[in-house]
Order: structure tokens, then C-alpha cells, then sequence
């Protein structure tokens, strides 16, 4: 199965922007990139996801790579309600959505 | 009111019990799944549905067993509890996505804590 890594911890200053990394190298062609969010005491959400171009939505903004090996999550603006474990994942279909440890934002006052 | 609710949010219980977590949804979807999640690490897929007659075996089913009662309900059980299913339960659901080969977006609840002494 095609694998992430993400880096373990991260730290942002409030109104800041803020580039979340994954590395995906054994992406297969048919693998789309979801990144979804898990706030404190709280169940994951739906951030956004792309398969080969760019993508935006009033949450953040997903750059992906060229050769789809690589994807950063964009906040534009962190807010202190933007900490959470960040997590990159990969999917072919929804039964085979395999959560990693994730990235956990700190975002400082 | 939420779209997906878990209950109880909270269990204790003892090893060897039998114990119902039980997930319902009013957003009208067919696909709905069961997660863990250990401290620390993401979330593992235990069983998925896709409608009421259909039941999936996820990542690590063993020792669990699913009911779909309905479109809005589907339980899981734990047939006789052991310490090492001790975890955050998470019940999800999703709707069909348009498009072939597209994924859906996933609707989580806010989790069922579970401890097994």
C-alpha cells in the first residue's frame, strides 16, 4: 500500500500561513490525497483532497507536486482554532483510507 | 443537533463483557463505518457498510462484529472484551460520491471512549 510521512509536530504564530508537508512517493495514478483534521476531543473533518492539480476551498489549498510524489496543505491565515493533528492520507476508495500519526499544529498567540 | 451521534460517549466495563457501541446519522447516507484510534496514533478501519444488506470486514475486524438495523444505525459490538480494545471508537459516514473512482468525504462522530479493565 502506498505510505505518507508527515513530520511529527509543527508550530505557527497566529495570521500566519502555514505549509503542511506529505511526502507520498509510492503514489499509485489512481491515489487521491484527502487531508483531514482532528481538533481536540473531537472526531476527524474533511479538509480537501486532490488527485493531480491544484485545489482550493475556504478551508485551505492543496499544492501537489508534478510527479505527485510530494503535497502541502496551505492554511492561509492560521487561526488558534486551526490547531489540530493534521493528517495526509491516501485513497483509492473509501474502504481503504489509511490514517497515519498525522502532523500536530501548534498555532501560537 | 449533530449529524452523527455516538453513544455513550463514555464506557468503562470489564474484560470478558459483551458491549454496544451504538452510531446514528441524519444525513441520509448508506455508507457507514467503524474506526479505533490508539493514543497517539491515526485511526484504523474495523468494519464499513455501504447500504443495509452489505457488511465489510475493515484493517483489523477481529474481535468486533457489526449490525446495520437500519440507513441511520449501525452498532458494534464487542462480543467479549479483552484490556487491549481499549481506544477511542469512531463511527463515520459518507454519501456516494459523483463521478467513477472518486472518493466520498467521510462524516465523523465525536467518538466513543472505551476502557476495558
Amino acid at each position: 500500500d502506498a505510505k505518507t510521512t508527515q513530520p511529527n509536530s509543527m508550530e505557527s504564530n497566529e495570521e500566519e500561513p502555514v505549509h503542511l508537508p506529505c511526502n507520498h512517493s509510492t503514489i499509485s495514478g489512481t491515489d487521491y490525497i484527502h487531508w483531514y483534521r482532528q481538533l481536540p476531543s473531537q472526531g476527524p473533518e474533511y479538509v480537501i483532497h486532490g488527485l493531480t492539480s491544484n485545489v482550493n476551498n475556504r478551508m485551505a489549498s492543496l499544492a501537489i507536486a508534478e510527479d505527485r510524489k510530494s503535497s502541502t496543505l496551505i492554511l492561509h491565515r492560521a487561526t488558534l482554532r486551526d490547531a489540530a493533528v493534521y493528517y495526509c492520507i491516501l485513497s483509492v476508495s473509501n474502504n481503504d483510507m489509511r490514517f497515519g500519526a498525522g502532523t500536530r499544529l501548534t498555532v501560537k498567540p | 443537533d449533530a449529524d452523527v451521534t455516538q453513544t455513550p460517549r463514555n464506557r468503562i466495563t470489564k474484560t470478558g463483557k459483551r458491549i454496544m457501541l451504538e452510531c446514528s446519522q441524519t444525513k441520509g447516507h448508506d455508507r457507514m463505518y467503524w474506526y479505533r484510534q490508539d493514543p497517539g496514533l491515526g485511526l484504523r478501519l474495523i468494519y464499513y457498510s455501504f447500504d443495509v444488506k452489505d457488511i465489510n470486514k475493515g484493517e483489523i475486524s477481529d474481535g468486533y462484529s457489526v449490525s446495520r438495523q437500519a440507513q441511520a444505525k449501525f452498532s458494534l459490538s464487542l462480543e467479549s472484551a479483552i484490556p487491549n480494545q481499549t481506544a477511542l471508537y469512531f463511527c463515520a459516514t459518507s454519501d456516494r460520491a459523483p463521478g467513477t473512482g472518486v472518493p466520498d468525504t467521510q462524516y465523523f462522530g465525536p467518538g466513543t471512549r472505551l476502557t476495558v479493565l
